[in-house]
């Protein structure tokens, strides 16, 4: 079982639409989460980390973390073409410094 | 955000030659270094764990003979594809990062690789 699980996609949703992304992870031992874009032929860049499970917003992202199910969720609302990314989300744990990536999600936003 | 330069960008060479990626943090010292490999459609794959002056650290399955990395200073690292073979073509991205901060650890932007 991989360490973190991301449905790879691709996605496509229609401009304005609200985007879930997800991913479920294995190990309870990892404490910080992560959300990164990357853009095609780019290194990837970090849009949003969380620690604690609930909800942390960043303009029109929202990220979940649900510990007790091992479930992470990243959120875009009034989703824009320039979104269209791939979406890779992340582990990191304080007794370890990698991170360990989700196999990430394709996303394409129509105009 | 920081940035993170790498060079080149972009190479293609041959078969059974050896190529060098820099990777340089511009606005930070880095203590850290990471070294990722990400294949078409595929997620990052850690391959190694460098710290400033020491040796660095392989994942399992990454030949360390034939990936070489030095970490010489706190804003410059180099990745040393040795022997290049066409199972190498990938794309390499560094990430130089301060010791265990999760936010602070960024990512370069990636060297595409073709070995022919």
């Amino acid at each position: 079982q991989k360490e973190v699980e991301q449905d790879p996609g691709p996605l496509s949703v229609p401009e304005g639409a609200i985007v879930s992304l997800n991913c479920t992870y294995s190990n309870s031992a990892f404490q910080y989460f992560m959300w990164y874009r990357q853009y095609s032929r780019k290194g990837p860049e970090l849009l949003m980390y969380t620690y604690s499970s609930g909800n942390k917003e960043d303009g029109r992202f929202t990220a979940q973390v649900d510990k007790s199910s091992k479930y992470i969720s990243l959120f875009i609302r009034d989703s824009q073409p320039s979104d269209s990314a791939t979406y890779l989300c992340a582990r990191w744990g304080s007794s370890a410094s990698k991170i360990i990536f989700g196999s990430g999600t394709r996303l394409s936003i129509r105009p | 955000g920081a940035v993170v330069s790498q060079h080149p960008s972009r190479v293609i060479c041959k078969s059974g030659t050896s190529v060098k990626i820099e990777c340089r943090s511009l606005d930070f010292q880095a203590t850290t270094m990471f070294w990722y490999r990400q294949f078409p459609k595929q997620s990052l794959m850690l391959m190694a764990t460098s710290n400033e002056g020491s040796k660095a650290t392989y994942e399992q399955g990454v030949e360390k003979d034939k990936f070489l990395i030095n970490h010489a200073s706190l804003t410059l690292s180099t990745l040393t594809v040795t022997s290049a073979h066409p199972e190498d073509s990938s794309f390499y991205i560094c990430s130089p990062a301060l010791a265990d901060a999760q936010d602070t650890q960024y990512f370069g932007p990636g060297t595409r690789l073709t070995v022919l």
